[in-house]
């Protein structure tokens, strides 16, 4: 069963463009990571934002995290044709294996 | 090899026959999980392993599904009596278990299993 809900499911925006995706989750966690995955398949590790951070940065990509409406935001900025992908965000609960409950992803389009 | 790998990447079977899945995770990660990913249910964890200690089984389906890693590296997971249903990506991961860095796990390409 799936942890929470992203939004929007789709997108669709202009090279240059900033993206953002919504994640929330239903229960407590350790961390809440973004994935991204072309093609139906493999999926690459984005960024980790740990529940005691707020914000976190990685090059054009910038995560929030706010646990008290258990959510989380990926922005992509100044996007590019290549960040064409399904993202999605994928939580680690408390006291866990280190399993990911992923959520249902968000397709994004770039036009070029 | 510098990723985690899978085979087949795709594979066709009827239903009813039994099917194996291969992973080779990063060498000397020593956790391993089996994901699946299906039109319907989205990607759900099915399987984790940690050395050896005893695998996380929650997220099987039913008993048709099992899975084993040998020597604690190389992870087989086997689905027996196939259904229609059970046709999804099938993903492998893993990830150290020790020092900085050990929360991100590293997907391999995935097996496309299509049940006829």
């Amino acid at each position: 069963s799936q942890q929470g809900e992203e939004d929007p499911q789709a997108l669709s925006i202009q090279e240059g463009e900033n993206a953002t995706m919504n994640c929330s989750y239903k229960t407590s966690i350790n961390n809440l990571q973004w994935y991204r995955q072309n093609s139906g398949r493999g999926l690459v590790h984005l960024i980790l934002i740990r529940s005691n951070e707020r914000e976190k940065h990685s090059g054009r990509l910038r995560v929030t995290l706010d646990t008290s409406k258990k959510s989380s935001s990926l922005l992509i900025t100044a996007s590019r044709a290549a960040d064409t992908a399904s993202y999605f965000c994928a939580t680690v609960r408390s006291g866990n294996t280190g399993k990911l409950i992923f959520g249902q992803g968000t397709t994004l389009q770039v036009k070029p | 090899g510098a990723g985690v790998s899978q085979s087949p990447s795709n594979k066709v079977t009827e239903k009813g026959k039994d099917v194996e899945l291969r992973c080779d995770p990063i060498s000397g990660h020593t956790a391993l999980y089996w994901y699946r990913q299906s039109l319907g249910q989205g990607l759900e964890f099915l399987i984790y392993f940690q050395g050896n200690s005893a695998p996380d089984k929650s997220g099987l389906p039913s008993d048709r599904f099992s899975a084993e890693r040998t020597g604690g590296s190389v992870s087989t997971l086997t689905i027996q009596r196939t259904q229609q249903e059970d046709s999804a990506v099938y993903l492998c991961a893993s990830r150290f278990t020790s020092g900085r860095g050990t929360d991100t796990q590293y997907f391999g390409p995935g097996t496309r299993l299509t049940v006829l």
